[in-house]
């Protein structure tokens, strides 16, 4: 099993509309997490830190389900430019160590 | 303020060659960070540094590849021999690490590797 698993897409959906994004963790022990977004070939770039008690940036909502071991994203109103690859990211066992899932791929259409 | 910088920025080789890949963190990062992108593997951790010592290699595939930070400036990633199943997107990260893990990783442009 992974210990970042992401559902790979793609979501196709069209400008306006509201999408989410799941990921599930392995390590009960992971501290942190983050959502990271990846444009096509370029370095991925943080997107937000999740907290426990779920936090909102503008059009994007995270969450976090420690019991479940669940991490969620949802993107509001979506618009041309939100169209990149989503990576859902936890720390390992030792602190500064990242673990990346796969990735989500979104296509925001006209 | 300039971010990570990697190069080469693209790097096509011939298998059994060696391969450098350079990266200059981003000034006052005690955090350096070496990952290797593939499509059917994404995203792994090959080697970090904190305070220029190795602190997990446990993501290095083999003895072909091997990383060093000789100062808080600088580090090098070298395959030897290298092969085509290589053939990667490699980025280099850097953050300010306290405890907790936390504080952002900010990732270089990457180095495109093909190996022929």
């Amino acid at each position: 099993r992974k210990e970042v698993e992401q559902d790979p897409g793609p979501f196709n959906v069209p400008e306006g509309a509201t999408v989410a994004f799941n990921c599930t963790y392995s390590n009960s022990a992971s501290q942190s997490f983050f959502w990271y977004r990846q444009d096509c070939r370029k370095e991925p770039k943080l997107l937000m830190s999740v907290y426990s008690s779920g936090n909102e940036d503008g059009r994007f909502t995270a969450q976090l389900n420690r019991a479940s071991q669940y991490i969620s994203l949802l993107i509001r109103d979506s618009k041309l430019s939100d169209s990149a690859t989503y990576l859902c990211v936890v720390t390992g066992n030792q602190g500064g160590k990242l673990i990346f899932g796969q990735g989500t791929e979104l296509s925001v259409k006209p | 303020d300039a971010g990570v910088i990697q190069s080469p920025r693209h790097e096509v080789t011939e298998m059994g060659q060696e391969v450098t890949l350079r990266c200059k963190p981003i000034s006052g990062h005690n955090s350096l960070f070496w990952y290797r992108q593939t499509m059917m593997r994404g995203l792994e951790l090959l080697i970090y540094f904190n305070n220029n010592v190795p602190i997990d290699d446990s993501g290095m595939p083999e003895d072909r590849f091997s990383a060093k930070m000789p100062n808080a400036s600088f580090s090098t990633l070298k395959i030897q021999p290298s092969e085509p199943r290589d053939s990667a997107v490699y980025f280099c990260a850097s953050s300010s690490q306290g405890a907790g893990g936390r504080e952002t990783q900010y990732f270089g442009p990457g180095t495109r590797l093909l190996v022929l």
